[in-house]
């Protein structure tokens, strides 16, 4: 029934080695969302995607990038992880006009 | 690792008590508001929404109360359980956007 789905859902990598996070969805929602989230904090967006139409947050760094092959699926690149980004990772999708967002669960990444 | 956060304002009720969560939303233009829980490990789970043409909307044991006047969004919670205890944001964003600007959260405890 789960209809955010990411994987997996704890990620632990090296200081500075890429890792992919991935998303997938079965609501066929045009929008897919990544947000950043810390410990007692609300989550931050980083980016989203309207259909194909990336659309990156002014603060979001470059060391993050995203990827969205099809509706279903979006995936989120962190290149060159450094400690500041330990987080829990979580995608969201979304219909245009007054309808919420659906999260995932969230994946944990944690670096070493 | 992550970096220290902000702790979050907590609301301690008993079991059975009727909860209100406060939150004070920044843009007037806001016409769209929705409040998430968060269970710990999980991500945010759609509860109740409130467009700006409404004052009152309720749900099963949940009631959102808007206030454009003050921009004030409440959630009252009636009856409290247990499986209530969960950090809920509030979230707002304005039809033509499709990105939503969450406040800050609030830790409810529930006790037996």
């Amino acid at each position: 029934d789960a209809m955010v789905i990411q994987n997996p859902r704890y990620q632990v990598t090296q200081f500075g080695k890429p890792v992919t996070l991935s998303c997938s969805q079965t609501l066929n929602h045009n929008v897919m969302y990544w947000y950043q989230q810390k410990s007692s904090q609300a989550p931050k967006l980083l980016f989203h995607y309207y259909d194909k139409d990336f659309n990156n947050e002014a603060d979001t760094p470059d060391n993050f990038q995203s990827r969205r092959p099809n509706t279903s699926f979006c995936f989120l690149d962190i290149r060159s992880p450094g400690l500041g980004d330990a987080a829990m990772y979580l995608c969201a999708t979304g219909k245009q006009g007054n309808q919420p967002q659906h999260f995932g669960d969230g994946t944990r990444l944690s670096i070493l | 690792g992550e970096s220290v956060g902000l702790h979050l304002p907590t609301l301690s009720v008993q079991e059975g008590d009727n909860s209100i969560i406060n939150c004070a939303y920044s843009n007037s233009a806001s016409d769209y508001f929705i409040w998430y829980k968060q269970e710990s490990g999980k991500g945010p789970q759609f509860i109740i929404d409130i467009r700006s043409n409404m004052d009152k909307r309720q749900g099963q044991r949940v009631t959102v109360l808007l206030n454009k006047t003050v921009k004030h969004l409440s959630l009252q919670i009636a009856a409290t359980q247990p499986g209530d205890s969960a950090v809920y944001f509030c979230a707002e964003t304005n039809t033509g956007f499709q990105k939503l600007v969450f406040g800050t959260g609030t830790r409810l405890l529930v006790s037996p």
